[in-house]
C-alpha cells in the first residue's frame, strides 16, 4: 500500500454513459497526475495539478475528460459520453516536490471497461 | 506517447537466477525510474537514478544509466517468484516541465519455481 487511494476500483458502464473516478493522494503531496493504461501497454500521461491548479492536460485528455482538484486534496477524474475506447485502467499518482523525492506513489487504480 | 523501450518484451528464468532488462528512450532526461506492477494492480516505485549517477543498488536490484546511449538497464540478482511481474522504466524529461514521467512498454518478468 503506497498511501494513494482511488475508488472504485472497476467499473463496468455502458457506452455513452457518464463516470467520475476519485483519488486520494498521499496528505503532504502537493502535486498529482493522472494516467490511463490500456492492455499490454506502459500508462501514458494525462493530466496533473500543483495544489488545486491544473498545469497541464495531455492531448489525449479529449474534450469529454475533465479532471478537478478543487481544494487541492483529492481528485476527482470525470469521463462524459464513454466510448469503448475510454476502456483502460486509470492511475493516479502523488508526489511531493519540496522536502521530497522525485519519486511518484501511484495508487491501486481504477479498471474502466466500457461495454 | 511511449518514450521508452524496453528489452526484452517478456523473460522466463528460473528461481535463483538473474533477470536483466533494458530500457531505452529518446529525451534528455532529469531521472530514470523502475516500477514494478503486479498483474492489474497500481505501480510500485522500485528505483530512481538521476542523471548524473551511473550506477545504483538497492537491495537485489542494479540499475545503470548511460546517458550518452540514452538507455538504463535493471539487474535482479537471486530472482524469486515473487519477482513475477511487468517492470516499467520512466523517463522524467528535461523539457516539457511538471516531472510527469514517461513510460516504456514494459517487460515482462516470470520467474519459475
Amino acid at each position: 500500500d503506497t498511501g494513494v487511494s482511488q475508488d472504485p476500483r472497476h467499473k463496468i458502464t455502458k457506452r455513452g454513459q457518464n463516470v467520475t473516478f476519485r483519488c486520494d493522494p498521499i496528505s503532504e503531496h502537493n502535486r498529482l497526475y493522472w494516467y490511463r493504461q490500456t492492455l499490454g501497454q506502459g500508462p501514458e500521461f494525462l493530466t496533473y495539478f500543483q495544489n488545486e491548479a491544473q498545469l497541464e492536460k495531455s492531448r489525449l485528455l479529449s474534450d469529454r475528460f475533465s479532471a478537478e482538484r478543487p481544494k487541492g486534496s483529492f481528485s476527482t477524474l470525470e469521463i462524459q459520453r464513454t466510448e469503448q475506447g475510454d476502456s483502460a485502467m486509470y492511475l493516479c499518482a502523488s508526489r511531493k516536490t519540496r522536502m521530497g523525492g522525485d519519486e511518484q506513489f501511484f495508487g491501486p487504480g481504477t479498471r474502466l471497461t466500457v461495454l | 506517447s511511449q518514450q521508452g523501450e524496453e528489452d526484452p518484451q517478456a523473460l522466463s528464468i528460473q528461481e535463483g537466477e538473474n533477470a536483466t532488462m533494458n530500457c531505452s528512450y529518446k529525451t534528455s532526461i532529469n531521472n530514470l525510474q523502475w516500477y514494478r506492477q503486479n498483474s492489474g494492480r497500481g505501480l510500485v516505485h522500485l528505483i530512481l537514478i538521476r542523471s548524473n549517477e551511473r550506477e545504483k543498488h538497492s537491495g537485489r536490484l542494479r540499475v545503470t544509466l548511460d546517458t550518452s546511449k540514452k538507455s538504463s538497464s535493471l539487474l535482479i540478482t537471486a530472482s524469486r517468484a515473487a519477482d513475477t511481474a511487468s517492470y516499467f522504466c520512466a523517463t522524467d524529461a528535461i523539457t516539457g516541465g511538471g516531472n510527469k514521467l514517461t513510460f516504456g512498454t514494459g517487460t515482462q518478468l516470470k520467474v519459475e519455481l
